[in-house]
């Protein structure tokens, strides 16, 4: 129940095209849903968060979509670039209690 | 932002020796920070979670005997790796909280020969 499931493991997307990262989560005590982004040999950035009181949140190119009934979130990044190539984990949190559950994490390749 | 900086970036020791790894939040205070281990092409696997002034909570599974923390400050926790092995070989990461949001630092590559 701790699991978070995120699909793909990997993607391959042309410049300028949408990728699209999604996840899946059991907890409904869950109440907070960040995105991460991981490049080679660098820790992971916080790139957006989302709470369940909306269903959708977008900063700059990136978006997240969540479906709080299903139980689903996903990351959306409109105009991909190829410096977006890099590695991407969703997590989910209770707040108070603090520990990130991580999704397997998602390679994404922009293609020039 | 929230800065979170670890040193050393990448060090390499003999089997059989201590290796420390320090973890500092640089612009705000973090009573609450996190390590964890990556593996090549993996997720972030979470070994426990330091707090300061009191003892670390390790996860299921890790030696607290040998993957020593402390937490010794509102912006330092350390983590010490005793009598590595090369299967301690691995990619290191501390997190510091604040409020909500957990940041990262850039990691600790570890090769133990």
């Amino acid at each position: 129940q701790q699991q978070v499931k995120q699909s793909p493991q990997s993607l391959i997307v042309q410049k300028g095209g949408i990728s699209i990262i999604n996840c899946a989560y059991e907890n409904t005590a869950f109440d907070y849903f960040p995105w991460y982004q991981q490049f080679p040999g660098k820790g992971p950035a916080l790139l957006i968060a989302i709470r369940p009181d909306v269903s959708e949140k977008k900063e700059g190119r990136f978006t997240i979509s969540f479906n709080k009934s299903a139980k689903q979130f996903s990351l959306h990044i409109m105009d991909s670039q190829p410096g977006d190539s890099a590695t991407y984990f969703c997590a989910a949190t209770q707040s108070g209690f603090q520990k990130l559950v991580f999704g397997t994490g998602t390679r994404l390749l922009v293609s020039p | 932002g929230a800065v979170v900086s670890q040193h050393p970036s990448r060090v390499i020791c003999k089997s059989g020796t201590s290796v420390k790894i320090e973890c500092r939040s640089l612009d705000f205070q973090a009573t609450t920070m996190f390590w964890y281990r990556q593996f090549p092409k993996k997720s972030l696997m979470l070994m426990a979670t330091s707090n300061e002034g009191s003892k670390a909570t390790y996860e299921q599974g890790v030696e607290k005997d040998k993957f020593l923390i402390n937490h010794a400050s509102l912006t330092l926790s350390t983590l010490t790796v005793t009598s590595a092995h090369p299967e301690d070989s691995s990619f290191y990461i501390c997190s510091a909280n604040r409020d909500y949001e957990q940041y990262f630092g850039p990691g600790t590559r570890l090769t133990v020969t």
